[in-house]
């Protein structure tokens, strides 16, 4: 039944790896987002795909790489993980520019 | 780009007693303004969200209010119960083709004393 779903829930890793971070949703929307949520609770928008093409692009490292295979899945790769990149990610979906609905988050500790 | 302020940062209310929290936003083309609301340790989840053909929206015991004058708009919790206590988030955005680019507030811890 969950709409908007991600995996892993946690993910703690070692500085300079890589890793990725999954999202599914069944809600039938056509636009999906990544937001990165700071430890001072601050959200703040990464990327938007709709129907699989990038559409919000914001300045964010280039360590980060969003794929989208089909509309209901949107991921996010990450290269050489920093200490400052431990936050909770947020996947969302949205019917165009509709309500956005937000996935349970994948909170990313980096040591 | 958008900037959008939100006051206060914590908000502690008693049981029963209304709440407001307050937003202001830079662009005047953002034509819509959502709130979410996220418990500790959860997803923002929508509670109610205007758009800037509309003055005010009320949802029961919560009412949004939007001044496009004054590029503000604020969120008001009445009768306020101990399960209202969160961090509560408003947005703005004024959308583009395919997707809204939200911008968020900095956060309310709102805490409702019983």
């Amino acid at each position: 039944d969950t709409a908007v779903s991600q995996t892993p829930k946690y993910l703690v890793t070692q500085m300079g790896n890589d890793k990725s971070i999954k999202c599914e949703q069944n809600l039938g929307h056509d636009t999906m987002y990544w937001y990165k949520q700071d430890s001072k609770k601050f959200l703040k928008i990464m990327f938007s795909y709709n129907n699989k093409e990038l559409i919000i692009n914001e300045t964010v490292p280039n360590r980060f790489s969003p794929k989208s295979p089909d509309k209901a899945h949107l991921n996010l790769h990450i290269n050489s993980l920093e200490l400052g990149d431990s936050a909770v990610y947020f996947c969302a979906s949205s019917q165009a520019t509709g309500t956005q609905y937000f996935g349970p988050g994948t909170r990313l500790t980096v040591l | 780009g958008e900037n959008v302020e939100q006051h206060p940062s914590t908000l502690s209310v008693q049981e029963g007693d209304s709440a407001v929290i307050k937003c202001t936003y830079s662009d005047s083309a953002s034509n819509y303004f959502p709130w979410y609301k996220q418990e500790l340790g959860k997803r923002p989840q929508l509670i109610i969200d205007i758009r800037s053909n509309v003055g005010e929206k009320k949802d029961q015991r919560i009412a949004v209010t939007l001044n496009k004058t004054a590029k503000h708009f604020s969120l008001h919790i009445t009768e306020t119960q101990p399960e209202d206590s969160a961090v509560y988030f408003c947005a703005a955005s004024k959308g583009s083709t395919g997707a809204q680019k939200l911008v968020f507030g900095q956060g309310t811890r709102l805490t409702i004393n019983p």
